[in-house]
């Protein structure tokens, strides 16, 4: 899947806990995005970022942080999950032209218990 | 804000029958427009795009979508649906002057029957 691998496939953890995500490509690609896929709902960006150190939010941001020190990696963190973060976390890439297309991991299916 | 909507959460149709899913989108500035299939427990795939150009794109599976300007829409059609085709697919645009923000719609079920 085009060079993204995304850390935990699966996860269940209990209410009030931190929980980090990972997302790693071998691309060598600007952009980096964080989605969550709900039923009903689709897919929503959480963050995404444009370069090292350079994120910014999407349309639910709120109780999830990010970083990126490095190109290939892009961090989703939970600070003190609940159950309403359970959910499918996809991570997605894409070069700095912009007419290209992302490029989408496995997901991560998180259950906030 | 940039939106897309997807106003069918499930389409049926007979294998053989030409099939149809519906897109529609708001975005300031010119659209960048994509398609996504997922099959179960999967990522998403790129099915195709539109970026300037012809108005009919196409792509793969033997999926093609029309740009249509006027009605804001980029609907996904196929001449002959197989069973296999049968998967959530997902309507994306992006502005070609926000650069960075890529919105989907909430997906749409295709059932594909034999």
């Amino acid at each position: 899947d085009a060079g993204i691998t995304q850390s935990p496939r699966h996860k269940v953890t209990e209410t009030g806990t931190p929980v980090t995500l990972r997302c790693h490509q071998t691309e060598n690609h600007r952009y980096m995005y964080w989605y969550r896929q709900d039923p009903g709902h689709g897919l929503r960006l959480i963050h995404y970022s444009y370069g090292v150190k350079d994120t910014d939010k999407g349309e639910v941001s709120d109780g999830y942080s990010v970083s990126r020190s490095k190109t290939e990696d892009f961090l989703l963190t939970l600070e003190s999950a609940t159950s309403s973060q359970t959910s499918v976390y996809f991570c997605a890439i894409r070069p700095g032209q912009a007419n290209t297309e992302a490029f989408f991991g496995q997901g991560t299916r998180l259950t906030v218990v | 804000a940039q939106s897309v909507a997807q106003p069918e959460d499930q389409v049926n149709v007979a294998e053989g029958n030409p099939l149809t899913v519906k897109c529609t989108y708001s975005v300031s500035g010119n659209p960048y427009l994509f398609w996504y299939v997922q099959y179960p427990n999967r990522g998403l795939q790129f099915l195709l795009k539109y970026i300037t150009g012809d108005n009919l794109v196409k792509g793969s599976y033997g999926f093609e979508a029309e740009f249509n300007k006027s009605q804001t829409s980029f609907h996904l059609k196929k001449p002959s649906a197989l069973v296999s085709d049968s998967a959530l697919y997902f309507c994306a645009v992006r502005s070609n002057n926000a650069g960075n923000m890529l919105t989907f719609g909430g997906g749409t079920r295709l059932m594909v029957k034999p």
